[in-house]
């Protein structure tokens, strides 16, 4: 299956860009991952989901256009312009392996709290 | 509005059972693939089990023969049956969403926490 891995941590400015990375593990450059954004204390929220091609489908609800994502190789980018307070967060990608009876599971990277200064 | 709200957590003793709650408004939960998804401590996102619209279920290796999935169709609410609790099971347990197998986790609940120690 596949490993998903994040950097733990990531900071910027009030106002400024940051591009958080998810990296697959090696042979599984085809698959998509999903961007969950988490407020300290809250459940997830889904973002929005990125293949080789970029976005793949809508944004979850109420997900602000300053939320990007590329997707290239193994690597999966979800990029924030203009940071705000309300970003900071924790950032977790999660990707599908298996399907239908051939033990469908879900695995997760181990996410990336973001801090903005 | 979609919502998802957990309970039946608690402080429970190595070895022992707990039956999580996961109760659904705005959306039908048989028409959709549940699933939980816990946290242990500073840890980051595990999937633990889900139930297909079809009602089959699949669960993580490490909760296999443990947890149960299940729903209840006329209370729409989803149920995570825990026995044979281990320290390694304290987490925050979440129910999310998906409307398929090609679906991401459109919607999560605020999570319903477990503690497992003696």
């Amino acid at each position: 299956q596949p490993v998903l891995t994040q950097p733990p941590s990531a900071s910027a400015s009030l106002g400024a860009s940051v591009t958080l990375t998810c990296t697959l593990s090696s042979g599984y450059s085809n698959y998509k991952v999903d961007w969950y954004q988490q407020r300290p204390g809250k459940g997830p929220r889904f973002v929005m989901r990125v293949g080789t091609g970029g976005i793949v489908g809508s944004k979850g609800d109420g997900i602000p256009d300053r939320f990007s994502v590329l997707g290239s190789g193994l690597n999966r980018y979800l990029t924030i312009k203009n940071i705000q307070e309300e970003d900071e967060s924790d950032y977790h990608c999660g990707a599908d392996h298996g399907s239908g009876s051939n033990f469908p599971h879900v695995v997760f990277g181990g996410g990336t709290k973001l801090t903005v200064l | 509005e979609v919502q998802l709200v957990e309970s039946g957590g608690g402080l429970v003793q190595p070895g022992g059972s707990l039956r999580l709650s996961c109760a659904a408004s705005g959306f039908t939960v048989s028409s959709n693939y549940m699933s939980w998804v816990r946290q242990a401590p500073g840890k980051g996102l595990e999937w633990v089990s889900v139930i297909y619209s079809g009602g089959s279920t699949y669960y993580a290796d490490s909760v296999k023969g443990r947890f149960t999935i299940s729903r209840d169709n006329s209370k729409n609410t989803l149920y995570l049956q825990m026995n044979s609790l281990r320290a390694e099971d304290t987490a925050v347990y979440y129910c999310a969403r998906r409307c398929g197998g090609d679906c991401p986790f459109d919607y999560w609940g605020q999570g319903t926490l477990v503690t497992v120690s003696s």
